[in-house]
């Protein structure tokens, strides 16, 4: 098993480019969330998905879209690329949100000059 | 008050010391409870898990205070290899989901 994988590694944007971060797990989880990262702050929930087809916002959602149209995939759309966005990134999937743990991706380190 | 609050440290212990972090929580619903470590540069990765009883693997131990609202992490016979920063993790009912809280982090760095 791949667990879950994150692509890119790394990407530099432009201020105002659009993106799309994209995550894939295959273990079946039904729980996945995209979260970001910043020194001093931790892990800050963007947005996550208990199922395909249905997501909500986490802590820190503006500026970010989602969807899940499958079990397995979540992808992270950035509209409007703003400084403020460069973080690192990491997706995460798990068996059950309450009683297990998370499974995070590699993470996407993201620059916008 | 944040929902979530560790000291980020760094503890700086010789190896085979034992060290323990405590990590405090606001939310008394709060439901189930984490260790993570996390290399520089990589992942979180799931440690264990935390259960009312107390729970160990290996030289790790860990506690839930529930009246308290905290969560320890004990290590033993610390090695080189331990250091990491160890995050706490919280997941506590919010509008009918459960939602995960991190907290920031607590830098371990075990020297010779």
């Amino acid at each position: 098993n791949a667990g879950v994988t994150q692509t890119p590694k790394f990407q530099v944007l432009k201020t105002g480019q659009s993106m799309t971060l994209q995550c894939a797990q295959d273990m079946n989880h039904e729980y996945m969330s995209w979260y970001r990262q910043d020194p001093g702050m931790g892990l800050r929930l963007i947005h996550y998905s208990v199922g395909a087809g249905i997501t909500d916002q986490g802590e820190v959602p503006n500026g970010y879209n989602v969807s899940r149209s499958t079990t397995e995939d979540f992808p992270l759309r950035l509209l409007s690329a703003a400084p403020s966005q460069t973080s690192v990134y990491f997706c995460a999937s798990s068996r059950d949100r309450a009683n297990y743990g998370y499974t995070f991706g590699s993470g996407t380190r993201l620059t916008v000059v | 008050r944040k929902e979530v609050e560790q000291d980020p440290g760094p503890f700086n212990v010789p190896e085979g010391a034992t060290v323990a972090f405590n990590c405090t929580y606001s939310n008394s619903a709060s439901q189930s409870f984490f260790w993570y470590r996390q290399d520089c540069r990589k992942e979180p990765k799931l440690l264990m898990s935390v259960y009312s009883s107390g729970n160990e693997d290996g030289r790790f131990t860990a506690q839930l205070n529930r009246a308290s609202q905290y969560i320890s992490l004990l290590i033993r016979d610390s090695k080189l290899s331990d250091s990491a920063t160890y995050l706490c993790v919280v997941t506590s009912p919010t509008g009918g989901s459960y939602i995960p809280t991190f907290g920031r982090g607590t830098s371990l760095i075990v020297h010779p």
